[in-house]
């Protein structure tokens, strides 16, 4: 049981490339979550999917797309990377369906540096 | 956007002391969670709240859910020098999927 796995954990990329974050979790989670960690900062969320087939806007979106493949697998993807997006990137599942499934579990992270 | 007030931002503490940290809003929440970061890792869950008045321990770590539902507080009993890390409140929002994360607490402990 690897909870939420995240690849890749480090990535250097040129202004304008673009990249796919992957993440999958294996707890038959519904929902899922991208958030961006930046220096002094707490989480921002990026893009959620409440449940396979949805996905929403969080408080920081532009810039970024998302793809709910399947229930286990959530991508956050950079279209065209900026430095402004030079971050770490954690993926996050919850069970979401009841009130006392509402514990939310953390990937190890992404270390993205665009120069 | 949307953040919970975290306090204090940081403190340094002599082992053996207790620790207390807490969150607010003006949102109302259904859920709260306090998660500890170490360097280089994913937040981790320690503690969850579900309902407003709980308090809830899980060893030398106690939390409460405030009765407003708009603030939660984290104690830490007798810290060690492991306790050093970046401590995080998060809470559900209302009728939402989202979760809103405080800012932080990072402390350290003088051994």
């Amino acid at each position: 049981n690897a909870g939420v796995t995240q690849t890749p954990k480090f990535q250097v990329l040129k202004t304008g490339q673009s990249m796919t974050l992957q993440c999958a979790q294996d707890m038959n989670h519904n929902s899922m979550y991208w958030y961006r960690q930046d220096p002094g900062m707490g989480l921002r969320l990026i893009y959620y999917s409440a449940s396979e087939g949805t996905t929403d806007k969080g408080e920081v979106p532009n810039g970024y797309n998302v793809s709910r493949l399947n229930k286990r697998e959530f991508s956050l993807r950079l279209e065209s990377a900026a430095p402004s997006q030079t971050s770490v990137y954690f993926c996050a599942s919850s069970d979401g369906r009841r009130l006392a499934g509402n514990e939310q579990f953390f990937g190890p992270g992404t270390r993205l540096t665009v120069l | 956007g949307q953040q919970l007030n975290q306090s204090p931002q940081s403190m340094f503490i002599q082992e053996g002391e207790d620790v207390s940290m807490n969150c607010t809003s003006s949102s109302i929440f259904n859920t709260w969670l306090w998660y500890k970061q170490d360097p280089g890792e994913g937040p981790v869950l320690l503690i969850a709240l579900y309902k407003a008045g709980e308090l809830t321990s899980n060893g030398r770590l106690t939390a409460q859910f405030g009765i407003t539902r708009k603030d939660s507080f984290l104690n830490i009993s007798a810290s060690i020098p492991s306790d050093v890390g970046i401590y995080f409140c998060a809470g559900l929002l209302s009728g939402t999927y989202k979760y809103i994360f405080g800012t932080g607490t990072r402390l350290k402990v003088l051994a």
